[in-house]
């Protein structure tokens, strides 16, 4: 059984950059896509982007001038990386793994709470 | 972007009662819609996938239709263990897409 835990610093000024890693155990990193997903009170879910174990990306466009996703296959680790953050990124993070051959997401991680503050 | 409409907003129910949530997308996504639940301090949980295969656990008072736009999220009988928020999800057409969510409460 696999598991998520999303780690990272849960203020954030504005303007600032938003760095989130999500660890995964149980099971292997390798094979699967991995992806970040939102819950804001305003906008309700909100998937960001994902990333192939073999390191290619795709983002929702809306973010992807401002969002980078990396992995790390020795450390089991998904980065996260939200650029010149606003009050409108304040937001529940999840990372989730894409289920194989579809387009969505199980399972996932409990979530960070992030807050961008100034 | 594949808008996706879930109603009601919120729904007030009982134990034993039968609760249906209905998601409706702005253009046809065939049967590629996912629900999920969601439980404060816990991770989302992937119930129902292509419309209507329930995700293996998941109980079978859980059921999903529909096809092109309109869907549903059906629970035949409400359990104290599935008040939560429900969203569905489009998997058709990137970007993937979200509903705004179904609270279920306790009438």
């Amino acid at each position: 059984q696999v598991f998520l835990e999303e780690s990272g610093p849960r203020v954030v000024e504005t303007s600032g950059t938003l760095s989130l890693t999500c660890t995964v155990s149980g099971n292997s990193i390798r094979g699967h896509y991995w992806s970040w997903i939102r819950l804001t009170p305003g906008r309700g879910l909100e998937w960001i982007g994902n990333i192939h174990y073999t390191g290619s990306t795709s983002f929702h466009p809306s973010l992807e001038s401002r969002a980078t996703i990396e992995i790390d296959l020795s450390k089991s680790q998904i980065a996260l990386n939200l650029k010149s953050v606003t009050a409108a990124d304040t937001a529940t993070y999840y990372c989730a793994r894409d289920v194989m051959g579809a387009n969505w997401f199980a399972p996932w991680g409990q979530g960070v709470l992030v807050t961008v503050s100034s | 972007d594949v808008q996706m409409t879930q109603s009601p907003s919120s729904v007030s129910a009982s134990l034993g009662d039968r609760v249906t949530i209905t998601c409706r997308a702005s253009r046809d996504i065939s049967t590629y819609l996912a629900w999920y639940q969601l439980k404060s301090g816990e991770a989302p949980a992937l119930l129902v996938y292509a419309t209507s295969s329930l995700r293996t656990g998941v109980p079978s008072r859980f059921s999903g239709g529909g096809s092109g736009t309109n869907f549903t999220l059906t629970i035949s009988s409400l359990q104290p263990e599935d008040f939560a928020t429900y969203y569905c999800q489009q998997a058709n057409r990137f970007p993937w897409t979200f509903g705004q969510g179904t609270k279920v409460e306790i009438k």
